[in-house]
């Protein structure tokens, strides 16, 4: 009955391949998140969809695709994986009802490293 | 966009003083700020929330103030344990925004038996 899930934990691979974390949430929230939570443990918001649009896209590299079958999924490809990517991603979710904001539940984050 | 600076960004205390770490935000508009603990190898957990209609709020050996004019807002703990010990961040949400969290650096925080 996890709230957030998302897999794999783990995932390490090359230098140029391709790869997905997935990603469901069953609290029944209209929005979810990708973060990425570098070496510094500095958490930086890369991508938020509410009832599967998104409505932002940080400065992230093109090679980062996300996408959102139905608001309780939120997958994120990766192509051509470089050094720099490794780090933990951490897909979130929460109930938006502006103006007030709500808390964000996260997963358990996937930890990728690129060799 | 919203920007949250987040301070000290290591802390150590012994057990039982308190430790308190403060952050400010720029979006005048950011009306709630949570704060999260996230202990090594785990996800973050929210332990405290604060929204822009209350100074102040308490839960057991926590606490966190708002000051919406100065915006800054800080955590305090009391009475800390070596189980505090973890990296905490605070974070702001904007409606303007998207209502979507920005997270300070964070605070590695170390409790010393």
């Amino acid at each position: 009955d996890t709230a957030v899930s998302q897999t794999p934990k783990y995932l390490v691979t090359q230098m140029g391949n391709d790869k997905s974390i997935k990603c469901e949430q069953n609290l029944g929230h209209d929005t979810m998140y990708w973060y990425k939570q570098d070496s510094k443990k500095f958490l930086k918001i890369m991508f938020s969809y509410n009832n599967k649009e998104l409505i932002i896209n940080e400065t992230v590299p093109n090679r980062f695709s996300p996408k959102s079958p139905d608001k309780a999924h939120l997958n994120l490809h990766i192509n051509s994986l470089e050094l720099g990517d490794s780090a933990v991603y951490f897909c979130a979710s929460s109930q938006r009802a502006p103006p007030v904001s709500t808390e964000a539940f996260f997963g358990q984050g996937t930890r990728l490293t690129v060799v | 966009g919203e920007n949250v600076e987040q301070h000290p960004s290591t802390l150590s205390v012994q057990e039982g003083d308190s430790a308190v770490i403060k952050c400010t935000y720029s979006d005048s508009a950011s009306n709630y700020f949570p704060w999260y603990k996230q202990e090594l190898g785990k996800r973050p957990q929210l332990i405290i929330d604060i929204r822009s209609n209350v100074g102040e709020k308490k839960d057991q050996r926590i606490a966190v103030t708002l000051n919406k004019t100065a915006k800054h807002f800080s955590l305090h703990i009391t009475e800390t344990q070596p189980e505090d010990s973890a990296v905490y961040f605070c974070a702001a949400s904007s409606p303007t925004g998207y209502s979507t969290l920005t997270f300070g650096k964070g605070t590695m925080l170390l409790v010393s038996p």
